[in-house]
Formats: C-alpha cells, structure tokens, sequence
C-alpha cells in the first residue's frame, strides 16, 4: 500500500492570496490525482498530474488557476491561486494501485 | 459521463445490526471498477472494497460485502454489525479501465450508527 502525506493539514488563507499543497507518496507511481471537495459535497477530480508532462484538467479547471507540478515520481504540488471564499474546500492528491486507489489526508483550507 | 447515484443521503442503523448503503451508476463500459471509500469527520478517505465488472463473485472485506448487480448496475454496500465507529460518509465511487485510472464519485450516504 501507497503512504501519502500532504502538506499543510489545514490552512486559513486571505482571499486574493495563493497557496501551495504539497503531496509527498513513499514509492514511485506514474499518476497522481487532484481532488477538491467543498463543504458538504463529494470529490471532484481537478487534474491529473503526470511525471514529465504538464497536468491534464477536467472541464471547470483551469492552470491558471490550480497550476500543477510534478518534478519527480514521488511528488507534487497544486496551488490555489488567486484565492476567493469559494475556494475553501478539502484538497485531497491520491495515486492509484492494483484494484484500489489511496488518498492523502487531504489539506483543509479556509479563505476569508 | 458515468454517472453515479447514491439517493440516500443519510441512513441510521443500531449498533450491531446491517446496514446496506446502495449505488446505482450508468455507463456504457464493459470493464470498469467500483470502489466503496468510508470519510469521518476528520476528512481522510479510507478504502473500503473494491469490485471489478468482470469478477465472478461478489467482494468481501471483513464486514464490508458488496451486493454487485451488473445488470441492474447497481453495487450496494452492505455493513455487517455495525459498530459506532462506522459513523460516517460513505461514497461509492467509478473506474474506467482505460489506463487513465479516474475515479467519478457519488454524492455520498452519511450514515449514523447508534447505541
């Protein structure tokens, strides 16, 4: 099994700030996903990162906004940029594995 | 899209009795994954089973079996002797078995477990 750590836990941000979570995974994986989830709602895949090849953004994502970086197999990051209150959401990196797909402890983040 | 429904937004059970959640999704694919994640209050999602399209038998982990219907595409968690630390979200969860390993979640099932 994956052991991922992501930091911060939690953070309170002023808005128009930017903020930048890192995810760190004890072994070598190719992918490595990107959620967000608001308050009260499920998780919602912002991107995909990939080692060596810029992230891949599902519709409603832009990089603008959640610029990703992927410099090795065992790390990224994602930044919140230009942050407003409805950015404060659970922003979770998870990397997939045979037959199930682990998650970080997710970073809390509060914009006031 | 695939599109996955969980249409109970909350279910309560006593301790020790079974509880099942259920899960409705609608695609087209012929080989694809359904996870089942377990989210407490402290945010983390924890993996809980795990049942491919073309397995012959239904999962089981520990209490957590699933009651896999491909036809109807239904996949319904069932908890068997709850506990109170089964208090929780519960999100059923979707995988394409393309490669590009995505997972497309429900909307949840908070359960609550009483003594």
């Amino acid at each position: 099994s994956a052991v991922i750590s992501q930091k911060p836990s939690r953070d309170i941000c002023q808005r128009g700030t930017s903020l930048t979570i890192q995810c760190q995974v004890d072994s070598q994986v190719t992918m490595m996903f990107w959620y967000r989830q608001q308050p009260g709602q499920s998780l919602t895949l912002i991107a995909t990162a990939n080692q060596g090849s810029e992230a891949t953004y599902e519709s409603g994502f832009v990089i603008d906004k959640f610029p990703i970086s992927r410099p090795n197999l065992t790390f990224s990051t994602l930044t919140v940029s230009n942050m407003s209150p409805e950015d404060s959401s659970i922003y979770l990196c998870s990397v997939p594995s045979r037959r199930t797909q682990y998650f970080g402890p997710g970073t809390r983040l509060l914009v006031l | 899209a695939q599109k996955i429904t969980q249409t109970q937004p909350g279910m309560f059970v006593q301790e020790k009795e079974a509880v099942t959640l259920d899960c409705t999704y609608d695609t087209s694919d012929q080989s694809y994954g359904l996870f089942w994640y377990k989210q407490p209050s402290s945010g983390e999602m924890i993996f809980l089973i795990y049942q491919g399209s073309y397995d012959e038998q239904n999962a089981t982990e520990g209490r957590y079996s699933l009651n896999f219907q491909k036809a109807r595409k239904s996949t319904n968690l069932v908890i068997s002797a709850s506990q109170l630390g089964d208090s929780a979200m519960y999100f059923c969860a979707y995988f394409m078995n393309t490669g590009f390993q995505k997972l497309v979640f429900g909307t949840g099932t908070r359960l609550l477990v009483s003594p």
